[in-house]
């Protein structure tokens, strides 16, 4: 089973920062097998990212997702008042799918 | 407008068994593979069980292989879960979500579409809690 590392657990930002989220996998993930995620208290999550860099219909592009080597990046260029929530990533190259743990981004 | 309602949870008794459901409606539902993930109170979300678009394939989590059963039906764009042997630790909200399978192993199971959009829909969830 991959595991999904994300870090850091929690970011404290102000609206109008950039925020930027990392998830590290335990065995190779291929880019075209990593999604993330947002969740806001009480909703389900929402795909924003698929395919490592692929925005999910709807997504404003102040989010975006990158990787280098093993190392999967989600990055936020202004934080609206709407995007602090949680993060997840998720890989689907190998089942069991797994998912990270969860970056909180809370406001400053 | 794709939309996916659970419904069936409740409060159940450790080794009782419940029957989770999702209705689905605005996509071709005999077309798509669907899912269940769980989330338990505060914690973050766990993959439990897939099912091919037409039902003759079904994969499980290991914490629930055995117990849960995934099942579908698409004269009725529904998706179902069924749970037995309830622990404890299956207390969790359980979401139904929509992904799209490239084919079926039989050595290593499902394979998800390369590119694909992963788990693009979801429900908003029903809540599973097992307590005496």
């Amino acid at each position: 089973e991959i595991v999904l590392t994300q870090s850091p657990g929690t970011l404290s930002l102000s609206p109008g920062e950039r925020a930027t989220l990392s998830c590290r996998a335990s065995q190779s993930v291929s880019s075209g097998y990593l999604a993330w995620y947002q969740q806001k208290p009480g909703q389900a999550p929402r795909l924003l990212i698929y395919a490592a860099s692929s925005r999910a219909a709807d997504i404003p592009d102040r989010f975006s997702g990158s990787e280098s080597g093993a190392d999967f990046t989600l990055t936020i260029s202004r934080l609206e008042p709407e995007d602090f929530a949680v993060y997840y990533c998720q890989q689907y190259d190998s089942s069991p799918w797994t998912f990270g743990q969860g970056t909180k981004v809370e406001i400053k | 407008q794709v939309q996916l309602v659970e419904s069936g949870g409740g409060v159940v008794q450790p080794g009782r068994s419940l029957r989770l459901s999702c209705a689905a409606s605005g996509f071709t539902f005999n077309t798509y593979a669907m899912n269940w993930v769980r989330q338990a109170p505060g914690k973050g979300l766990e993959w439990v069980a897939v099912i091919s678009y037409d039902g003759s394939n079904k994969f499980y989590s290991d914490s629930v292989k055995g117990r849960f059963t995934i099942s579908r039906d698409n004269s009725n764009d529904t998706l179902h879960l069924q749970t037995s042997s309830l622990r404890p630790e299956d207390t969790a909200v359980y979401y139904c979500a929509r992904s799209e399978l490239a084919g079926w192993s039989a050595r290593s199971g499902p394979r998800m579409l390369r590119g694909g959009k992963a788990f693009d829909h979801w429900g908003q969830g029903t809540l599973v809690t097992v307590s005496s």
